[in-house]
């Protein structure tokens, strides 16, 4: 079954503790991003990157990094997470950035 | 900053009755795609329609693109109670360089409410 897998799915932690969210696709897209959703705030683009080791910033690249090693994992990192960063967060791909993207279920963060 | 805007915030009608929720941009774009998500789960693709097209039906929906006035309208007919649910729109960039498609910018999205 075509999916896009993030992990983990829900993860309450505290200020300063690093974490990674992994986000892996089985369709052999090219395209990957990440987006985090707010109330009020709609979606909005963390990161994406158009193929292995080409990684770019979307509109809310402040306090995350991203990499993209292999073409179906682009895992998100929060080298030192804050409250503001509490969020609904989704993993998309599709096999080219103008196509349709294939989303993830999601994975709530809240930091303590 | 967000590009994509919806309107209305939210919609309530009864089933049968057609829904229309709008989106606003700002800027030119390649394409535009509406999406549709239920409580708390990702988003799913409906329809994307193309900066050179003017409208696109996909059973019950229909996408109009007016690249003039910077906008889009989504109308769901016949809606059902199934069709509860938040709409948005995303809108295509290019890159500085003009060489690849990769932003993406939502709206803040439509609530649709259908009573049965």
């Amino acid at each position: 079954e075509a999916q896009v897998t993030q992990n983990p799915r829900y993860l309450i932690t505290v200020t300063g503790k690093k974490l990674t969210v992994t986000c892996s696709q089985n369709m052999n897209h090219e395209y990957m991003s990440w987006y985090r959703q707010d109330p009020g705030l709609g979606l909005r683009q963390i990161y994406y990157s158009m193929n292995v080791e080409v990684t770019d910033k979307g509109d809310v690249p402040e306090g995350y990094k991203v990499s993209r090693k292999e073409k179906r994992n682009f895992p998100l990192i929060l080298e030192s997470p804050s409250p503001n960063q509490t969020s609904l967060y989704f993993c998309a791909s599709s096999g080219a950035g103008r196509e349709p993207q294939h989303f993830g279920d999601g994975t709530r963060l809240s930091i303590l | 900053s967000q590009q994509g805007e919806e309107d209305p915030q939210a919609l309530s009608i009864q089933e049968g009755e057609n829904a229309t929720m709008n989106c606003s941009y700002k800027t030119s774009i390649n394409n535009l795609q509406w999406y549709r998500q239920n409580s708390g789960r990702g988003l799913v693709h409906l329809i994307l329609i193309r900066s050179n097209e003017r409208e696109k039906h996909s059973g019950r929906l229909r996408v109009t693109l007016d690249t003039s006035k910077k906008s889009s309208s989504l109308l769901i007919t016949a809606s059902r109670a199934a069709d509860t649910a938040s709409y948005f729109c995303a809108t295509i960039h290019p890159n500085a360089g003009g060489t690849s498609y990769g932003k993406l910018t939502f709206g803040q999205g439509t609530i649709l409410t259908v009573h049965p």
